[in-house]
């Protein structure tokens, strides 16, 4: 059972790079979303989307793009990386509908913004 | 809005004893579902229990069960008879279903509990 996948598991930037992290699953969840996790913050939603072709942002959108081609994929785009973006970066899914079913988390992306 | 408050950064408690983590939480939602995660050193999140504000029972999954006080708006995690191996950080989490938010999960910052031996 892979879940959802991120690929890569750390990276690290210079800023002013550009670099895109991967979410894959297999699930066929219609529901996607990121989230970064900073320290004493919990978890911060960046992006969602609620099915192919449909995104939207959440609390911390600025300096990500995102896009939903398949089902399947959901990669998030750093545009400029800056040293505030340094984070451990998780993408989750979810089936639609049923208030009940918990998100499937990815194991994380731990990237570094020198 | 959506708000979920842990207010203990820190818990420790003796192995084989029960311990509380505590979460309230805000929302104008009437319909809405509270998670616990649990998230250990290696990073990944584990669900672990789930709690419908319209639940007429207390939810229990194993070792954990929910204490769930809707007009107080708290929704505690009670871990019982404490392994070595629950020693990580736990996620309170808020999800509406209802409304036309996100429907995504707002999280708490989490408290750290260690297990001692």
């Amino acid at each position: 059972n892979a879940g959802v996948t991120q690929t890569p598991k750390f990276q690290v930037l210079k800023t002013g790079q550009s670099m895109t992290l991967q979410c894959a699953q297999d699930m066929n969840h219609e529901y996607m979303s990121w989230y970064r996790q900073d320290p004493g913050m919990g978890l911060r939603l960046i992006h969602y989307s609620v099915g192919a072709g449909i995104t939207d942002q959440g609390e911390v959108p600025n300096g990500y793009n995102v896009s939903r081609s398949t089902t399947e994929d959901f990669p998030l785009r750093l545009l400029s990386a800056a040293p505030s973006q340094t984070s451990v970066y998780f993408c989750a899914s979810r089936p639609s509908g049923g208030g009940r079913q918990p998100q499937h988390f990815g194991d994380g992306t731990r990237l570094s913004i020198l | 809005a959506q708000k979920i408050t842990q207010t203990q950064p820190g818990m420790f408690v003796q192995e084989k004893e029960a311990v509380t983590l505590d979460c309230t939480y805000d929302t104008s939602d009437q319909s809405y579902g509270l998670f616990w995660y649990k998230q250990p050193s290696s990073g990944e999140m584990i669900f672990l229990i789930y709690q419908g504000s319209y639940d007429e029972q207390n939810a229990t999954e194993g070792r954990y069960s929910l204490n769930f006080q809707k007009a107080r708006k708290s929704a505690n995690l009670v871990i019982s008879a404490s392994q070595l191996g629950d020693s990580a950080m736990y996620f309170c989490a808020m999800r509406a279903i209802s409304s036309g938010s996100a429907r995504q999960l707002t999280f708490g910052s989490g408290t750290q509990l260690t297990v001692l031996p």
